[in-house]
């Protein structure tokens, strides 16, 4: 069985940094295409930032430049590091699987998400 | 970007209701296309990739069809689990991009 857990959210001031952890079971993150999923309070879904087996690295034009993917194959944990956080940021953040095989890049298991609050 | 507008933002449907859900892509995307359905304080759950084929374990009377620009989800009886918010996504090209979500109410 898959198993995406996300941590490491929390409060954050504006301009601070906070880095989300997705630790993943029943699959290994350096053999699938591995996404970060964004909602806003009381908003839609906003796709932030995939990683491709390969390395190759993509990201939302919101948070290029602030926010990095990156992996550690050997506990098989996913990351976000997020610089220069801004209250928009503000979001639950989910962890997702790119199932790649379906045809284009989309979601097929996801974690439960981790709260992120940008506020002073 | 390739946007992606759903319609209609909301419905309020009845048990046994057939509802239509529609889609459109700001430019063609063939069939690269998903639909999710997500319940409050829950993470979303894939029910159609490709535009049209049904996710394992989702009851048939999901269904979706559309190529190109244009895109439906039909659920054919509502059930009570079924009430939630549906998006959309084109699963095309970078930036991936969600619909705003159709939210399906009690009658």
């Amino acid at each position: 069985e898959v198993q995406l857990v996300e941590s490491g959210g929390g409060l954050v001031q504006p301009g601070g940094s906070l880095r989300l952890s997705c630790a993943a079971s029943g699959l290994t993150v350096r053999s699938n295409f591995m996404s970060w999923v964004r909602q806003a309070p009381g908003k839609g879904l906003e796709w932030v930032s995939l990683i491709y087996s390969g390395g190759s690295t993509f990201y939302a034009d919101s948070v290029k430049g602030r926010f990095t993917i990156s992996r550690d194959n050997s506990k098989n944990t996913v990351y976000l590091q997020m610089n220069s956080l801004r209250a928009e940021d503000t979001a639950v953040y989910y962890c997702a699987r790119d199932q790649r095989d379906y045809g284009g890049n989309l979601f097929d298991y996801w974690g439960q998400g981790t709260l992120v609050t940008v506020s002073s | 970007d390739i946007q992606m507008t759903q319609s209609p933002s909301s419905v309020s449907a009845s048990v046994g209701d057939r509802v239509t859900i529609t889609c459109q892509a700001s430019q063609g995307i063939t069939t690269w296309l998903a639909w999710y359905q997500q319940k409050p304080g829950k993470a979303p759950k894939l029910l159609i990739y490709a535009a049209s084929s049904l996710q394992s374990g989702v009851p048939a009377r999901f269904s979706g069809s559309g190529s190109g620009t244009d895109f439906t989800l039909t659920i054919s009886s509502l059930q009570p689990e079924d009430f939630a918010t549906y998006y959309c996504q084109q699963a095309n090209s970078f930036p991936l991009t969600f619909g705003g979500g159709t939210t399906v109410e009690i009658k």
